[in-house]
């Protein structure tokens, strides 16, 4: 079965302090890899899509990344807004989209 | 204008009971889905739907069932329910070939 693994599960950071999301996912099949944004009793909010190793798209402090079996997401000076739970998701054949367990990012002001 | 909307937005409701959730997207896109993310916040596709295919995933139960009346609208309906169909449920919607999904509010549904 097609896996999408996120670590950490929870991330505590300081206001300003950069760090980086890691997703992992199986290789065979894969489609496209996503970013959503999540917040409390919402519904997932698009970020980004990568499609082939190497490529890169940013928007504001984050930026997204794709390497052959991982993608990262990396936050630059985050502020408290940027608070929120965040999915990766790997789309396969037949529509088939696997979401990670998110990662959890608490900024503290 | 909401793009992809719900409702309701909470249903409480007995076991065994009969329910639908309705969806719809204003956003033009060809397919539509459902989703059901649990109380660990895990998001798992239970449909996929465009006017020419649904694509079930196989571990959903066949009291779920989705039904389209048109392009802009998926519904969900839910027979016999049970406990563990408590969840949030999410309806999305995407346009074939560009693959971005985007998602609806959540309907919350708690089974007692």
């Amino acid at each position: 079965e097609d896996q999408v693994t996120q670590s950490p599960e929870a991330l505590r950071l300081q206001e300003g302090e950069s760090s980086s999301l890691n997703c992992s996912y199986t290789v065979s099949g894969l489609r496209g890899l996503f970013w959503y944004r999540q917040d409390p009793g919402k519904g997932p909010e698009f970020l980004f899509t990568l499609y082939s190793a190497g490529e890169e798209k940013e928007k504001e402090r984050l930026k997204a990344t794709l390497t052959k079996k991982e993608s990262f997401l990396h936050i630059t000076a985050p502020k408290p807004e940027d608070s929120a739970t965040y999915l990766c998701a790997g789309r396969y054949n037949n529509n088939d989209m696997r979401f990670g367990a998110g990662t959890r990012l608490t900024v503290k002001p | 204008d909401t793009a992809v909307s719900q409702t309701p937005k909470y249903l409480v409701t007995q076991m065994g009971n009969d329910k639908s959730i309705k969806c719809e997207q204003n956003l033009g896109h060809d397919t539509m889905y459902w989703y059901k993310q649990d109380s660990k916040k895990f998001l798992k596709i239970m449909f996929s739907y465009n006017n020419k295919e649904l694509i079930i995933n196989e571990t959903v139960p066949n009291r779920f069932s989705p039904k389209s009346p048109d392009k802009a609208h998926l519904n969900l309906h839910i027979n016999s329910l049970e406990l563990g169909d408590s969840a949030v449920y999410f309806c999305a919607s995407s346009q074939p070939k560009v693959e971005t999904q985007y998602f609806g509010p959540g309907t919350r549904l708690l089974v007692l």
